[in-house]
């Protein structure tokens, strides 16, 4: 997908260690959207964020997932203290406007992988 | 709260045969709906997305789905897959307002040669 690119593909950490996973949107998008898929599992939302605005965090865990959107620069998943329960394919959306009927378009995701 | 089941975990179709995939939601007001597919190691690609007006939306790929209001469904078909067809797919609804999107668990679809 050359439209949202999401980095890096693949991210290896061990237990502990902090994970940050980039999305840069599409080009005139300033809604960005985080989703992640356990194995096996859909995708389930995280977090809504246009710029320098969380919107809506309300499935993110209370606990070590913080995500932001500067003015400038990519959007950032960061996650601290990272358990095996964590790996997981992330994958990052962006869209034009953040209403209902503007379709989202997907990066390729980061899978993360904890040791 | 919304929600969306897709009923089938696997569905195996031969090449040439036609394909149906089942959605069923649950949302208070007209939803906005969508398929996207997913193949192997890969993001999520747009196939189709219903708002509102007629109820037989088409799509990319050959695919097109019908949205059912009495039913609450969204069925994804396809008259003939090809064996590039085989991937996840999923279907989705998003509130009117904010975009968060609602997942199904996914079908994944097999084709045989």
């Amino acid at each position: 997908n050359a439209g949202v690119m999401q980095n890096p593909r693949h991210l290896v950490r061990r237990r502990g260690q902090e994970a940050r996973l980039r999305c840069s949107p599409m080009k005139g998008h300033s809604h960005v959207y985080w989703y992640r898929q356990l194995p096996e599992e859909g995708l389930k939302f995280m977090v809504y964020l246009q710029k320098e605005n969380i919107i809506d965090e309300s499935g993110m865990p209370k606990e070590r997932f913080s995500a932001e959107f500067p003015k400038e620069g990519p959007s950032i998943l960061r996650i601290q203290q990272v358990v095996r329960g964590d790996s997981a394919a992330y994958f990052c959306a962006s869209s034009p406007q953040g209403n209902g009927n503007q379709p989202q378009h997907f990066g390729d995701g980061t899978r993360l992988s904890i040791l | 709260a919304q929600s969306v089941t897709q009923p089938d975990i696997h569905i195996t179709v031969s090449e040439g045969a036609s394909l149906e995939l089942r959605c069923n939601y649950s949302y208070g007001a007209t939803p906005y709906l969508f398929w996207y597919v997913q193949s192997p190691g890969q993001g999520l690609q747009l196939l189709l997305k219903y708002f509102s007006g007629d109820t037989l939306v088409q799509g990319i790929k050959g695919f097109e789905a019908e949205f059912k209001r009495s039913q609450s469904s969204f069925n994804l078909r396809k008259p003939s897959v090809h064996w590039s067809d085989a991937a996840e797919y999923f279907c989705a609804v998003a509130q009117a307002a904010g975009n968060k999107l609602t997942f199904g668990g996914g079908t994944r679809v097999l084709v045989k040669p």
